[in-house]
Order: C-alpha cells, then sequence, then structure tokens
C-alpha cells in the first residue's frame, strides 16, 4: 500500500532563514505529489503540485519542491521563511494509474521565531 | 480552483446527538471527498461522494454513523449519527480539480467538539 512520510514532526527555523520539508513516498509507481498548508483553525490550502516534467516546481507563498525519483522525495523549500509561514505542513499522494484518493503524510508543524 | 464552503464552521453537541454539515461548491464538481481530521493528526478519507450515486466508504467508516447525501452537482452533506466524545475532530470536505489528477481543494471545515 502506498504510503508519504513527514520524519519531522516540529520544525523551528529564525525569520528569514531557510526552510527545508522532507516527505518520502513508498508507491509502485510514481504517482503525482502535492504540498499543503494548514493554518490555525483554516482548511488546506494546495502550495504545490508534480505531474510531470521539471522536477523542481514552484508554488505560491515562494515555496518550491524538488522530485527525487532516486530517494522517492519530494522536499518542500523555501529559502527565506516569514512569522506568517507558521502553520501545518502536509505531504500528500495520488496514484497515477486512475483513482482520485490523497493519501497524507503526518504532517510538520513549523514554529517560526522572530 | 473552486470555492469552497462549509456549514456550521463549529459546534459543540451533546453526546447521543447527530450533526449533519453541509458543504456548497461554486461550480459543478463531480466527485466530492469528506476528511476527518482528529486533534494533532493528519487528515483520513471518510469517503467518496458521487452525484448520483450512492457513497463510497473507506474502511472503517459506516454508512449509518457517517451517512452522505449528494443531491447535486455542487451540495453534499455529511452527518456524524450518534455521536462520542471520539467524534470531536475537524470534518473538513473536497473536490476534485479539474484535471483529475488526484488534485484537491478543501473546504475550511467544521471544528465538532463532542461533549
Amino acid at each position: 500500500a502506498q504510503s508519504v512520510t513527514q520524519p519531522d514532526i516540529h520544525i523551528t527555523v529564525s525569520e528569514g532563514a531557510s526552510l527545508e520539508l522532507r516527505c518520502n513516498y513508498s508507491y509502485g509507481a510514481t504517482p503525482y505529489l502535492f504540498w499543503y498548508v494548514q493554518s490555525p483553525g483554516q482548511g488546506l490550502q494546495l502550495l504545490l503540485k508534480y505531474f510531470s516534467g521539471d522536477t523542481l516546481v514552484q508554488g505560491i507563498k515562494g515555496f518550491e519542491a524538488e522530485f527525487k525519483r532516486s530517494q522517492s522525495s519530494f522536499n518542500l523549500r523555501k529559502p527565506s521563511v516569514h512569522w506568517s509561514d507558521a502553520a501545518e505542513y502536509f505531504c500528500a499522494v495520488a496514484p497515477t494509474g486512475g483513482g482520485n484518493k490523497l493519501t497524507f503524510g503526518t504532517g510538520t508543524q513549523l514554529k517560526v521565531e522572530l | 480552483s473552486a470555492v469552497i464552503s462549509q456549514k456550521p464552521s463549529r459546534d459543540i453537541c451533546q453526546r447521543g446527538t447527530s450533526l449533519t454539515i453541509q458543504c456548497q461548491v461554486d461550480s459543478q464538481v463531480t466527485m466530492m471527498f469528506w476528511y476527518r481530521q482528529q486533534p494533532g493528526q493528519s487528515l483520513t478519507l471518510i469517503a467518496t461522494a458521487n452525484q448520483g450515486s450512492e457513497a463510497t466508504y473507506e474502511s472503517g467508516f459506516v454508512i449509518d454513523k457517517f451517512p452522505i447525501s449528494r443531491p447535486n452537482l455542487t451540495f453534499s452533506t455529511l452527518t456524524v449519527s450518534n455521536m462520542s466524545p471520539e467524534d470531536s475532530s475537524i470534518y473538513l470536505c473536497s473536490v476534485e480539480g479539474r484535471e483529475g489528477r488526484g488534485e484537491q481543494f478543501f473546504g475550511p471545515g467544521t471544528r465538532l467538539t463532542v461533549l
């Protein structure tokens, strides 16, 4: 069965510092890949997605993610974190062969120190 | 992306009662999804709701506990029946994106507390 692992439950960074959130997946074929953000008391907002092609994808709010097939990873990055980026981040995958089910990772809670 | 609203945004309920959550989309969509997010946890899919057919439930979720309606292409409801404190969660609806590649857009969620 497919699974998504986010090894970091909590991460704290200083405002202005760079950020990388890790995501690894286990799946028979390269799935479609997503990152979502959930601010306190809010629903989920799609940050970016990878379907195929260029392995470095740009998203909203200055985020980017890099797909590495050899490592089954899809890590999220931001060069300079803002205090408003404090939120929970979820990596998710969906099968490419049909079906629409999203499988979510356990999430990474980001805290930003001023 | 679709604009999705949910009602109520939050509620506090007594055990043994039921709550119906509404999900409204600003455009017609084929597939809608209902998720549960327990405190401090990730999202778990409850069921997939297609218009004109019965909802498809995931393992561990049953229709008697979480009946779902999908009367048209822009609306769905989820009822949490005979509630217990273990049902305290955020319930989110989502819709698939137009590209049909697994992308989903989420409503703001309904925060339910059961006393």
